[in-house]
């Protein structure tokens, strides 16, 4: 089992619509929580993170965090072509510096 | 201010050939990551600095891997008698202690 998990997708979403990307992971001791996104051929750029069980809103960004279930989810409200890319989430076990554990990510398309 | 910087930005070598890597990180940041991302693949975590030192180097793949950070600043990972298999953007990231990460642009390297 990987450490962290999400689907790969890709996933298809029309213009405007809320697009829900899904990440579970393995280590109950984790203590935060990364969304990245990643164009292609660029490098991640930083999204939201969050360490509290709920919701945490950011824009047209909501990062979802479920510590009981080990899950944790990005929803992006009226998507735009622009928000195709691939989004990485991540995880810090703690230990006082940041190494983060990154699942292989999940392809978004949105279409006009 | 200036973001992570890492050269060269592509290099193709010989198998066999030892390669160097450099990140430049963001000025005050004492922190700094070195993560491999394969085609396809997720970021997987090599080596973390602190200051000069490397409390983790848990993620170097084999002892042809090594990497050292002089000055709090600069780092380079070193490669020897370069695989195929070692080809992948290699990403250098940095961050104050445990805030998050800053990703460079990467170098790409080929192995032929």
């Amino acid at each position: 089992q990987k450490e962290v998990e999400q689907n790969s997708g890709p996933l298809s979403v029309p213009e405007g619509a809320i697009a829900s990307l899904n990440c579970t992971y393995s280590d109950r001791g984790s203590q935060s929580f990364f969304w990245y996104r990643q164009y292609s051929g660029k490098s991640p750029e930083l999204i939201m993170f969050i360490y509290s069980n709920g919701d945490k809103e950011d824009g047209r960004f909501t990062a979802q965090l479920n510590k009981a279930s080990q899950y944790v989810s990005l929803l992006i409200r009226d998507s735009q072509p622009s928000d195709s890319a691939t989004y990485l989430c991540a995880v810090n076990r703690g230990g006082g510096y940041n190494k983060l554990i990154f699942g292989a990510g999940t392809r978004l398309a949105v279409h006009p | 201010g200036a973001g992570v910087s890492q050269s060269p930005s592509n290099k193709v070598t010989e198998k066999g050939k030892d390669v160097e890597l450099r990140c430049d990180p963001i000025s005050g940041h004492t922190a700094l990551y070195w993560y491999r991302q394969s085609l396809g693949q997720g970021l997987e975590f090599l080596i973390y600095f602190q200051g000069n030192s490397a409390p983790d180097k848990s993620g170097l793949p084999s002892d042809r891997f090594s990497a050292e950070r002089t000055g709090g600043s600069v780092s380079t990972l070193t490669i020897q008698r370069t695989q195929q298999e070692d080809s992948a953007v290699y990403l250098c990231a940095s961050s104050p202690l445990t805030d998050s990460l800053h990703f460079g642009n990467g170098t790409r390297l080929t192995v032929t």
